[in-house]
């Protein structure tokens, strides 16, 4: 079956446009999330979204950061007004349940953003 | 704020020696989970462990949760090429599925 996708692949853009990072989850799973990666580094999370409850939106880093998930099912993450320090791979995951951190989260390649 | 120190960041190690990885919080969790991250792609999940005192064994790999569920250990014994990667530790919190991550500990193993 498929699994988590994401797109693009990478992108490259300028200082101060807006991004746009989809991804699709795994049919089914009603949880889905959002990480940060710098190089080599671990996982900074960004936002999760359960079911129809309100996006856990805690690891925004600033209000230039934004998500939505329609239908329950694909999910943007948008970038306004991009920085050189928003350079980073952006990871989305879906879970079959969000109630708990003890379910698996399959994760999608990334998307590599670079911002020039 | 929960926090996951990994230790240690970067292991350069040679075909067959054994090695133990760690990640330590002062915070206790509910779950602690093991990834393993290639270049290229995202991580994949190893192991789950939810019990104080929990002990997971797959095939070389053994994964300890500690007793008051604060660190846990990742031990591989006789270490192949094919270990090579990024292993993360992630605690699991009590905000739903919120996984805290660990900053990774960059695995070589030689020939």
């Amino acid at each position: 079956g498929a699994g988590v996708s994401q797109s693009p692949s990478n992108k490259v853009t300028e200082k101060g446009k807006d991004v746009e990072l989809r991804c699709d989850p795994i049919s089914g799973h009603t949880a889905l999330y959002w990480y940060r990666q710098s190089l080599g580094q671990g996982l900074e999370f960004l936002i999760y979204f359960q079911g129809n409850s309100a996006p856990d939106k805690s690891g925004l880093p600033s209000d230039r950061f934004s998500a939505e998930r329609t239908g329950g099912s694909v999910s943007t993450l948008t970038i306004q007004r991009t920085q050189q320090e928003d350079s980073a791979v952006y990871l989305c995951a879906s879970s079959l349940d969000g109630t708990s951190g003890s379910y698996e989260q399959y994760f999608g390649p990334g998307t590599r953003l670079t911002v020039t | 704020t929960q926090l996951l120190e990994q230790s240690p960041q970067f292991l350069s190690i040679q075909e067959g020696e054994n090695l133990t990885v760690y990640c330590n919080s002062s915070s206790v969790f509910s779950s602690l989970q093991w990834y393993r991250q290639e270049p290229g792609e995202g991580p994949v999940l190893l192991v789950t462990v939810v019990t104080g005192g929990e002990v997971k064994k797959l095939k070389r790999l053994t994964f300890q949760f500690g007793d008051a569920r604060k660190d846990s250990s990742l031990h591989i014994t006789a270490a192949q090429p094919g270990d090579t990667g990024l292993y993360l530790c992630a605690g699991g919190t009590n905000q739903g599925g919120k996984l805290i991550f660990g900053q990774g500990t960059e695995l070589s193993v030689k020939p």
